[in-house]
Order: structure tokens, then C-alpha cells, then sequence
């Protein structure tokens, strides 16, 4: 019964290669994210998609490209990945409700490391 | 500017003490929302509070207190009688209401409680 869940958990690889990170939410949400976390733990958004649209789209290399299939679903694919691309991707999802804004929860995190 | 600060990095307490994490946020928005988010050593987020900018009421659930105070634009966390199943990385975070959902984590506050 879980929640988001995201694959891989860990993705060990090499500079200049292209990868994809997988997530997928049950929660019947219509809004998907994805965060970057850093080595000191700093948390940043990337992205955002309501009902398979873009909604924000921070200021992120254009080698990473979100993808939403459904709104179930939203994959982040990284292009000529670089040493500084290393951190933990949080994949959350929320549902908004009206003019109100819920919480929003979080995957189990995607361990990337460029060697 | 829109920006969350959690000045204290690190606090360390031994069990039963009590521990005020504190959170100081800054936007110009009347409509917003606040969070707070745990981080045990797992790696997986939290969620454990959020309060709107209406709200000024302080929650209690169990051991956990919030203190919203909009005059200080504070919103700080209280434990009550810590444990070390309470150690973890707390995350204070600003919600937007006119940026489609963004969050605004602040750095974290690493707790350890040792017994």
C-alpha cells in the first residue's frame, strides 16, 4: 500500500551518461513535484505537474526533463549527467482541495551518484 | 523575497528534556502555508503539521506542540519530553498560495537526543 514510491532507490553511474528516475503515486493526487536535496540537506523544487501540465519549472538545467504520462506518474530524466547532479530526488505528490492548498508527501528518495 | 531560516543547526538534548525548534519565515503574501517536515536517519520526509495564514490557533498532538505567531512571523515546533526515536532532521517550509504550490524548506535543524 505504498504511498509514492520511486525507482530506482540508489543509481550509481558515470559522468556525461543519461538516466531516468521513475515515480508513481496510489494517492489518487493530481499534483506531482520533484525535489532535489543536496549533501548539506538543503531541499529545493524542481518541478511541478497538475493533471500531466507544467506548473513550475524553477530555474533547473534543461538537461533535466520531467515527464508525466498521467497523473499518476511523474519521471525525471537527466541528460549528460555531471558530478554536481549527486544528490537525493524527492518525488511528493498533494491534492489540491478548492482554493486550499494540502500537504504534500514524499517518496522514499532516489540516491543518484556521478562518478 | 520569500525565504524560510532555521537558525539552529543542531541541538542535542539528552532524553525527557524539552526542545523548541524554531522557524522564522518571510514573504509579503497575505495567503500562505506553513509546514513542518521530519527526516529520521531512514531519509524519508514526514509530514507532521500545516498551518495556514489564518490560523494563528496552536496545535498539541501528544508530545508535539506548534507555536504560529504572525506579529513575529515565527512558527516555532516544541517536543515535549524528548525521546531518541525524536532524533531526525526537522524541515520548516513556506507555501506560497500564488506559486502553484511551491515549497520554501528552510536548512533543517538536526535533532539528536541521546539517552
Amino acid at each position: 500500500d505504498t504511498a509514492v514510491s520511486q525507482t530506482p532507490k540508489y543509481l550509481v553511474t558515470q559522468m556525461g551518461n543519461d538516466k531516468s528516475i521513475k515515480c508513481e503515486q496510489n494517492l489518487g493526487h493530481d499534483t506531482m513535484y520533484w525535489y532535489k536535496q543536496d549533501s548539506k540537506k538543503f531541499l529545493k523544487i524542481m518541478f511541478s505537474y497538475n493533471n500531466k501540465e507544467l506548473i513550475i519549472n524553477e530555474t533547473v538545467p534543461n538537461r533535466f526533463s520531467p515527464k508525466s504520462p498521467d497523473k499518476a506518474h511523474l519521471n525525471l530524466h537527466i541528460n549528460s549527467l555531471e558530478l554536481g547532479d549527486s544528490a537525493v530526488y524527492f518525488c511528493a505528490s498533494s491534492q489540491e482541495a478548492g482554493h486550499s492548498y494540502n500537504e504534500q508527501f514524499f517518496g522514499p528518495g532516489t540516491r543518484l551518484t556521478v562518478l | 523575497a520569500q525565504k524560510v531560516t532555521q537558525a539552529q543547526t543542531e541541538i542535542s538534548v539528552v532524553e525527557k528534556e524539552d526542545v523548541t525548534l524554531d522557524c522564522v519565515y518571510e514573504t509579503r503574501d497575505t495567503t500562505y502555508y506553513l509546514f513542518w517536515y521530519k527526516q529520521p536517519p531512514s531519509g524519508e520526509l514526514v509530514f507532521l503539521i500545516r498551518r495556514n495564514s489564518f490560523d494563528e490557533q496552536n496545535e498539541i498532538s501528544g508530545r508535539y506542540s506548534w507555536n504560529f505567531q504572525k506579529s513575529t512571523s515565527s512558527f516555532n515546533f516544541t517536543i515535549t519530553a524528548s525521546q531518541v526515536v525524536d532524533s531526525a532532521v526537522y524541515f520548516c517550509a513556506l507555501l506560497l498560495y500564488n506559486q502553484g504550490g511551491k515549497l520554501i524548506f528552510g536548512q533543517g535543524t538536526e535533532l539528536s537526543v541521546k539517552p
